[in-house]
């Protein structure tokens, strides 16, 4: 069954940084380009960045360009974010997507669950 | 980099359809034919409706379709279910090459 699985949330402190991690299985994770959407508590979505499946192709929402870099391990299946001077406003559940559309176009067809990333002091 | 537009609230009696409405710009929902449409559950994770305007992906209802007229993007569930009572969101590729999306609509089955 596919799936999605996020891991490395927490509670930082502004200007902190935090890696978030998301572990695929049966999605043909190598061919996919991915994508990290987030959800401020009880507010809508916003989409992060994309990663095409070869890496050539990176994309970031410019609330995020320059602070936050996405990166993946094919061999293990594994997407990532690096997150890096945090702000209170980057609080979120966050959130990896597969892109279903081999013209990367922004059809999500498969997400996770999603992690908690809190930025206070 | 505003999101699109989507009312905020609609509503429903059980076997009526409604409408939700999701309004961008020329950079996006105006030029591409790449709209697609989100249900979220409250706690869960968003699930793909509609994609590319009006495609559904396999195994969802055909109560759900999807339309786009000029730079608004419309999903319509006919024949209203309980269970159909959740968040909506829409999303459209740009012309930057990244993806908006709209700030949701809550759908209340009366």
């Amino acid at each position: 069954q596919a799936q999605l699985l996020e891991s490395g949330g927490g509670v930082v402190q502004p200007g902190g940084s935090l890696r978030l991690s998301c572990e695929a299985s049966a999605i043909r994770f190598m061919t996919s380009g991915m994508h990290w959407v987030r959800q401020a508590p009880g507010k809508g979505l916003e989409w992060v960045a994309f990663i095409q499946f070869n890496e050539f192709d990176k994309r970031y929402a410019d609330s995020v360009k320059g602070r936050f870099t996405v990166s993946r391990d094919n061999a293990k299946s594994i997407l990532y974010l690096q997150m890096n001077s945090l702000r209170v406003e980057d609080t979120a559940l966050y959130r990896c997507a597969r892109e279903g559309n081999t013209r990367q176009v922004g059809t999500l067809d498969i997400w996770g669950q999603g992690v908690l990333v809190t930025v206070s002091s | 980099q505003s999101a699109l537009t989507q009312p905020a609230s609609v509503s429903g009696s059980p076997g009526q359809s409604i409408t939700i409405s999701c309004t961008g710009t020329n950079s996006d929902v105006g030029t591409y034919n790449h709209v697609s449409w989100y249900q979220q559950h409250p706690g869960r994770a968003p699930k793909l409706m509609i994609y590319d305007v009006t495609n559904r992906p396999s195994g969802i209802s055909d109560r759900f379709s999807g339309s786009k007229s000029g730079n608004t993007a419309s999903l319509t569930i006919s024949g209203l279910q309980s269970d159909d009572e959740a968040h909506y969101f829409c999303n459209s590729y740009r012309s930057d090459g990244n993806v908006i999306f709209g700030g949701g609509t809550r759908l209340t089955v009366l």
